[in-house]
């Protein structure tokens, strides 16, 4: 069965370093999207993106954010200057349609983003 | 914003026993109810996408509800089973962007 895939699986970084955690989204998908969980809180959207554009972001979602489809394959979330509270589990996800209604977003097993 | 929450937080029963755990959403502009089982360490594996007022989905031993006039979904696993314990999350989608409860963590004990 297709699955969205994410690596790594775990990364530490200092604070101030730039990461880029990357995403494989099922092959026939069109929208994807970034989420996050901090420890101990809910899930929450970061950014949607279509057709090589961010089609919906979150207030969480800011300059120091980016996202980017350098191929045909993969899915990537840029964060140029880390913070400590960008500590989180990282979740890409990717649906084969728009989601409004009924469609499905399938998500991979995160990247645990640790920022010391 | 929406506020979607979940109750109770945890919830531990024994194999066999029969459990259901609410979801509530805001039910203004409403599209879909999203249900999902998580385990530590894998995907979070989509179980139902709900839609219409009075929906009712079934998977096996579980099986989902949605009241989207007042705002709220059941999930309900018959017959827990150890391999049940995971943590389950409901969200709510306005626009392209899911809206996730804090969950409900299940432990069934054998």
């Amino acid at each position: 069965e297709p699955e969205v895939t994410q690596t790594p699986s775990h990364q530490v970084t200092q604070m101030g370093q730039e990461v880029i955690l990357r995403c494989v989204p099922i092959s026939n998908h069109l929208y994807f999207y970034w989420y996050r969980q901090i420890l101990g809180q809910k899930v929450e959207f970061l950014v949607s993106f279509y057709n090589n554009e961010i089609s919906e972001k979150s207030e969480i979602f800011d300059d120091q954010f980016s996202v980017e489809r350098p191929d045909g394959s993969n899915f990537t979330l840029k964060i140029r200057s880390t913070k400590l509270e960008d500590s989180a589990m990282y979740f890409c996800a990717s649906s084969i349609l728009f989601p409004q209604g009924s469609y499905e977003q399938y998500f991979g097993p995160g990247t645990r983003l640790t920022v010391t | 914003i929406l506020n979607v929450e979940q109750s109770p937080q945890s919830l531990h029963v024994q194999e066999g026993d029969s459990t259901n755990f609410t979801c509530s959403f805001p039910s203004s502009n409403f599209y879909a109810l999203h249900w999902y089982r998580w385990e530590t360490a894998k995907s979070p594996e989509a179980l139902f996408v709900m839609t219409l007022n009075g929906d009712e989905k079934k998977k096996g031993r579980i099986s989902a509800t949605l009241n989207t006039k007042e705002g709220y979904s059941y999930l309900y696993i018959k017959g827990s089973q150890p391999e049940d314990s995971a943590t389950y999350l409901c969200a709510s989608n306005a626009g392209n962007m899911l809206t996730f409860g804090g969950g409900t963590r299940l432990m069934v004990k054998p």
